[in-house]
């Protein structure tokens, strides 16, 4: 799996949006981008996936760059609740494979 | 969707003594399953590949006699930590792949809520 880079850290206002960079500047052609997050002391949560399109479901939107070396979540509205570890991994679909954890972004989002 | 349930989700024992936890997939068949430990402040590390019908496959590290893995049906597999420390304090998660669905077309993998085990 490709390596991923993220911050490891971030804030965001109450009901503003809060967008989540990752590199990936390795990243083969036929891995998928997922985003988990993970609220403390609970397991990770999936929120999202893509390969190249941008994609959007009821929690977020993710954009990938044309070249895919980078993409960004973005939470459009974040609330007290988006505050979690968020992780970026780039693997393979159709795999029963684990899932590598790099050290993700934690968010705060403040009130 | 689909759900992955641990049981306990806490556990408080004596050094010395076994602790069992269960992850099961609630909706769906899992052949695979797998278990991540996560020290305070980490991020989640692998300690084993659970199969269905076979043996675990244990990460570099990961002591196989110490992590006793029990993967006898598609809904169910079994951690036992065996004469636990307090070193062995921890927050344990599994996970199950689904594999209706692979292939990009959605998740696959399905996380349980976690077991904080301490030992005292």
């Amino acid at each position: 799996d490709a390596k991923t880079t993220q911050p490891t850290s971030m804030d965001c206002a109450e009901g503003r949006a809060a967008n989540l960079p990752c590199n990936h500047s390795t990243i083969s052609g036929n891995e998928y981008v997922y985003w988990y997050r993970q609220i403390h002391s609970q397991g990770p949560q999936y929120i999202i996936h893509g390969l190249k399109n941008n994609e959007t479901n009821e929690m977020a939107s993710l954009i990938i760059t044309e070249d895919r070396k980078s993409s960004t979540l973005i939470l459009p509205h974040a609330t007290l609740r988006d505050t979690a570890v968020y992780y970026c991994i780039v693997r393979v679909t159709g795999s029963a494979r684990q899932l590598t954890f790099g050290s993700g972004t934690q968010l705060t989002v403040l009130p | 969707g689909a759900v992955v349930s641990q049981h306990p989700s806490w556990v408080i024992c004596k050094s010395g003594t076994s602790v069992k936890i269960e992850c099961r997939s609630l909706d769906f068949q899992a052949t695979t399953m797998f278990w991540y430990r996560q020290f305070p402040k980490q991020s989640l590390m692998l300690m084993a590949t659970s199969n269905e019908g076979s043996k675990a496959t244990y990460e570099q590290g990961v002591e196989k006699d110490k992590f006793l893995i029990n993967h006898a049906s598609l809904t169910l597999s079994t951690l036992t930590v065996t004469s636990a420390h307090p070193e062995d304090s921890s927050f344990y998660i599994c996970s199950a792949h689904n594999p209706l669905t692979s292939g990009g077309a959605g998740n696959e993998q399905f996380f349980g809520p976690g077991t904080r085990l301490t030992v005292l």
